[in-house]
């Protein structure tokens, strides 16, 4: 496996909290990404980064934060969770943008918003 | 609009059986084609990816059939094994996109 942790594994949140989901990589690899995981809708991106503090939205972006303040580190927030954020959320490094540098996924963190 | 669809939403095969999962895509700018196998619990790991240049790729069991004309890809496991079992994404990108990946397939490989 890449030298992928997200942190915590597993979460459950009452309905307008702040969450933050956390992912480290040992892999000093320069992209990171967001994605969450619904059944009948696949892998969706939420944000990713191309650098510290270099950040953009993907497909599925309201309501979600990110900040990368180191290499290693990629951090997400739900600014104030909704039952509707109830997902597996999974992070994912690339060493480059282009299409020959493949997606390491991390082992995901299963949020419930109740 | 969905961009990659997947079909079927569920296979059941028996072992040493061909699975056969199919992908469509809409964006004719894509040329990158990869498939990502993810066992429960795990996160998806990349197993097999085509570009269009070529019209099939092969990796021990697992093969990429690509029809550019239809827009259609498949991925075959020949001689399906339960450990073959798992859900499959096919994905769909350009030079100036970012990956979109379909909805996914959960493959059962009865013993």
């Amino acid at each position: 496996d890449a030298g992928i942790t997200q942190s915590p594994r597993h979460k459950v949140t009452e309905t307008g909290t702040p969450v933050t989901l956390r992912c480290h990589q040992t892999e000093n690899h320069r992209y990171m990404y967001w994605y969450r995981q619904d059944p009948g809708h696949g892998l969706r991106l939420i944000h990713y980064s191309y650098g510290v503090k270099d950040t953009d939205k993907g497909e599925v972006s309201d309501g979600y934060s990110v900040s990368r303040s180191k290499t290693e580190d990629f951090l997400l927030t739900l600014e104030s969770a909704t039952s509707s954020q109830t997902s597996v959320y999974f992070c994912a490094i690339s060493e480059f943008t282009d299409i020959n540098s493949p997606l390491h996924f991390g082992n995901g963190t299963r949020l419930t918003v109740t | 609009q969905q961009q990659v669809k997947q079909s079927p939403q569920s296979l059941i095969v028996q072992k040493g059986g061909i699975s056969i999962i199919n992908c469509a895509y809409e964006n004719t700018a894509f040329d990158y084609f990869p498939w990502y196998q993810q066992f429960p619990g795990k996160g998806p790991a990349l197993l097999i990816a085509i570009r269009p240049d070529v019209s099939e790729k092969k990796e021990g069991r697992f093969t990429i059939s690509f029809n550019k004309s239809a827009k259609q890809f498949s991925l075959h496991i020949m001689d399906s094994q339960p450990g073959d079992s798992a859900t499959y994404f096919c994905a769909a990108a350009g030079a100036n996109s970012k990956l979109t990946f379909g909805k996914g397939i959960t493959l059962s490989v009865r013993p």
